[in-house]
Order: structure tokens, then C-alpha cells, then sequence
């Protein structure tokens, strides 16, 4: 059974600090695997899809890097800004499922001015 | 061009009512997945749609849920006499096609508040 785990489920940064957010899960077998932001009360937007062919994913200060082998991915955000505090979802899409995602249960970032 | 939409934003019910969740895909989309997000409990997949084919409901969590999809675009989330436990947010998400490699785009979900 396929378990996605993030680390830490909360952190709480100064403005300007560099940060990783972490993700691991049990099941190398996966087609790709997605971070995702939800703000509260929101739905999820979209942040970088990694197939599982590639070793990462790079979107202006946000940089995801896969090891499928290990069982990992990390988030890392550059230059941290007030307006990044959002909770942070990792997922990943299992092959031989019908496709749909499973998640972690996030971890919660906020950034202090 | 539009995202997949979601209405209502917010219901709240009385314990044992029955709600319809709705869901609008993004216009082509083939594939769409339900999800449920619970307070402490994280993303949960409840329901899958791909074209004509029969849905994969594996993840329903009781007979109370049924969901269908009409003319292989809008789906609609049924939860009959609804308990204080099915309050969370009802995530819908669509895919253009069904490669695994496709990206899941997601609506601003429904909260349900049973009470």
C-alpha cells in the first residue's frame, strides 16, 4: 500500500530564508508525482509535476527534485516571501492505479515578515 | 479558459438530509476524480470517471455515496442521510486524457458542514 509522509507537518520561517520541505513515500512504482499549495479555505493550485522519469522540476524561486528510487522528493523555496505561507501538499500517482493521486498530509508554512 | 468549477462553496446540512455536490471539468477533459479532504485526515480519493467506462467507486467510504457523470462532462456528488463525520471539503479534479502522465487540475472544492 502506497503511504506518502511530509516533513515537517508545520515551520515557521523568517522572510528571505531558503527552506526544503520534504516528502517520502513507500511505493517506487509511481507515474509521477505533483506538489501542490492550498491556501485556507481554498482548493489546491498546482505547483510542479515531476514524471518519474525526471530528477526535477524547476518554476521561478520553486525547484522540486525526485529520487524514485529512495523514496523522495523535496521542495525547495528560494528566498522565502510572506506570501508563500500556505500549507504544502505532495501526491503521487501509483502505477496500476486508475490513476488517481494519493497524498500527504501536508505541511503548513509560514513565513514571517 | 475556465478551470474546473465547483458549487455550492459551502452547504450546510442538517444530520441525515441528503446533498448534491456538483462538479464542472475543465471543457475536453475525458477523466474525473472526487476527493475528500477531512480535518486531520488529509486527501482521500473517493470516485474516478473516465469517458464511457464504468466508474471506479473503490473509494467511497459507504453505500451513502453515490456519484454519477452526466454527458461525460458534469459530475454530481449524492451523499444521502449524511452524518456529522461526512463534513470536509469535496475536492473534483479532471484530466485532459487518461495518461499517467497527465497533470490533475483541481476545483476550489465544497465545504460540507453537517450538523
Amino acid at each position: 500500500k502506497q503511504e506518502v509522509t511530509q516533513i515537517p507537518a508545520a515551520l515557521s520561517v523568517p522572510e528571505g530564508e531558503n527552506l526544503v520541505l520534504n516528502c517520502s513515500f513507500t511505493d517506487s512504482a509511481i507515474y509521477n508525482l505533483q506538489w501542490f499549495r492550498q491556501d485556507p479555505g481554498k482548493g489546491l493550485t498546482s505547483l510542479l509535476l515531476i514524471q518519474s522519469s525526471q530528477r526535477e522540476q524547476t518554476s521561478g524561486r520553486l525547484n522540486a527534485s525526485l529520487d524514485k528510487s529512495s523514496g523522495r522528493s523535496t521542495l525547495y523555496i528560494a528566498a522565502s516571501q510572506p506570501g508563500d505561507s500556505a500549507t504544502y501538499l505532495c501526491a503521487v500517482r501509483r502505477i496500476g492505479s486508475q490513476g488517481n493521486l494519493i497524498f500527504g498530509k501536508g505541511t503548513k508554512l509560514s513565513v514571517k515578515p | 479558459g475556465a478551470g474546473v468549477s465547483q458549487s455550492p462553496s459551502n452547504k450546510v446540512t442538517e444530520k441525515g438530509k441528503d446533498v448534491e455536490l456538483r462538479c464542472d471539468p475543465i471543457s475536453g477533459h475525458t477523466a474525473l476524480y472526487w476527493y475528500r479532504q477531512s480535518l486531520g485526515q488529509g486527501l482521500e480519493f473517493l470516485i474516478y470517471f473516465q469517458g464511457n467506462s464504468a466508474p471506479d467507486k473503490s473509494g467511497l467510504p459507504s453505500d451513502r455515496f453515490s456519484a454519477e457523470r452526466t454527458g461525460g462532462s458534469v459530475s454530481t456528488l449524492t451523499i444521502q442521510r449524511t452524518q456529522q463525520e461526512d463534513s470536509a471539503v469535496y475536492l473534483c479534479a479532471s484530466i485532459r486524457g487518461g495518461a499517467p502522465i497527465d497533470e490533475q487540475y483541481f476545483g476550489p472544492g465544497t465545504r460540507l458542514t453537517v450538523t
